[in-house]
């Protein structure tokens, strides 16, 4: 069966400081991989998805990058966090044709 | 201009008292509608796609229903349990899903 796993489930970084979130997935491959961030009170915001290793399509201009070194690895790098990137971090997959998504458990990025 | 819209954005049932959740869309071709439920904390989990206009599908108290502008999420005798934000999401023209920002359901014994 397929599984995702997403790490680590909370986190509290400094302004300034680097981030980097691993998501993985088993059971499936070539999956499509996807980053949402989630702020309180709000909808999903996708950040980047990927169709394959080394392609990655991000939809919003922000202090975050992603990565995708595997086919069923995919990473959500900083820099230098802002406080404004703090929020609930989601990776999902799902296979083409498009069809639903299946989330991790999230990881909740607070920025201090 | 907002492409799924959910509502209400918050709704409080007593347990038994059966209701439901709206999601209108604007976007044409639709390749698919989703419902999820998340709790507090959690990663959305799956309910239900439906694809075509008249189209139904049911698990145990909930049932979704979709017609060319918009889907039902009905909650029958709803109990304690039931309580999340349920989500609705489409895909119409590719891979992505488009998110509402969700209905958040209390149900009060």
């Amino acid at each position: 069966s397929q599984t995702i796993h997403q790490w680590p489930a909370t986190l509290v970084q400094p302004v300034g400081s680097p981030l980097s979130l691993e998501c993985t997935v088993e059971g499936t491959s070539n999956p499509n991989l996807y980053w949402y961030r989630q702020a309180a009170g709000r909808g999903l915001q996708l950040l980047f998805y990927s169709v394959g290793i080394g392609q990655i399509s991000s939809e919003v201009p922000q202090n975050l990058s992603a990565s995708r070194p595997q086919d069923r690895q995919f990473i959500l790098s900083s820099k230098k966090l802002l406080l404004s990137d703090s929020g609930f971090y989601l990776c999902a997959w799902s296979v083409r044709p498009s069809g639903g998504y299946t989330f991790g458990s999230g990881t909740r990025l607070t920025v201090v | 201009e907002d492409q799924v819209t959910q509502s209400p954005e918050a709704l409080r049932l007593q347990e038994g008292e059966s209701s439901s959740l709206n999601c209108s869309y604007t976007v044409s071709g639709l390749r698919g509608l989703f419902w999820y439920r998340q709790d507090p904390g959690k990663g959305p989990e799956f309910l239900f796609t439906l694809y075509s206009a008249g189209e139904e599908k049911e698990k145990e108290r909930l049932k979704a229903t979709l017609t060319k502008k918009e889907s039902f999420l009905h909650i029958t005798a709803p109990k304690p349990e039931d309580s999340a934000t349920y989500l609705c999401a489409l895909s119409y023209n590719t891979d992505k899903l488009i998110f509402g920002t969700g209905t958040r359901l209390q149900v009060f014994p």
